[in-house]
């Protein structure tokens, strides 16, 4: 079983709309990354998140990590085609530098 | 500009061939990390290393070899003991410790004919 899981795993909306991905993990987090991917390349970092009920905003994007540091949730305020890709959580779960990713989420944006 | 290059970006491999791929990073960071990517799935950590001439097993290590004997460098060589090897691989680097962003390069594609 994922040990982050990741919903939903691909996302269909008009531009202009509102939408949500979240990650979850029934274990702690200490340390939440959203990256975004281009298919076929690397990874672009979005956002960290360290202490519970931690909120990160930049431009149209806003992530969120929940009190118990168990949930994160990653909102996209009206939506544009350059918002399309595959976005991505990851978390230090347990000590170390080591990451867990989440399978990621395909979002795409149809103008 | 510093940051962390892969070569080469597609790779193609005969079964039964090791191939070593490149992955160099000029952002003086401790850290180093392999990961593969297979369609519709999360990354898989394969091998990491903290500190020069040491590195440890990720999840999925079987059929891949690593080596850290430069700070800037840590290729992988993906053996023929590999079964299914054909990925998208990612490599990236961070500070030493916890909660430090990784940075990753744009990948190498291999296939295996």
């Amino acid at each position: 079983s994922q040990e982050l899981e990741q919903s939903p795993q691909s996302l269909i909306v008009q531009e202009g709309k509102n939408l949500t991905i979240n990650c979850t993990s029934s274990k702690t987090l200490y340390g939440l990354y959203w990256y975004k991917q281009k298919y076929g390349e690397g990874l672009i970092f979005l956002m960290m998140l360290q202490k519970g009920g931690e909120e990160k905003s930049h431009e149209k994007i806003t992530a969120k990590l929940d009190e118990k540091k168990q949930q994160s949730s990653l909102h996209i305020t009206a939506s544009q085609p350059s918002h399309a890709g595959i976005y991505l959580c990851g978390a230090a779960i347990g000590s170390g530098s080591r990451l867990t990713f989440g399978e990621g989420t395909q979002l795409t944006v149809n103008p | 500009d510093g940051g962390i290059t892969q070569s080469p970006k597609y790779l193609f491999r005969k079964e039964g061939q090791n191939v070593t791929l490149s992955c160099e990073q000029n952002l003086n960071h401790d850290a180093m990390y392999w990961y593969r990517q297979d369609p519709g799935q999360g990354l898989r950590l394969i091998y990491y290393s903290q500190i020069v001439n040491d590195f440890q097993k990720g999840d999925i290590a079987e059929g891949y070899s690593v080596s850290r004997e430069k700070k800037e460098s840590f290729p992988l060589t993906v053996t023929s003991a590999q079964k299914n090897p054909t990925a998208f691989y990612l490599c990236a680097s961070s500070r030493a410790g916890q909660n430090n962003e990784q940075f990753f390069g744009p990948g190498t594609r291999l296939t295996v004919l």
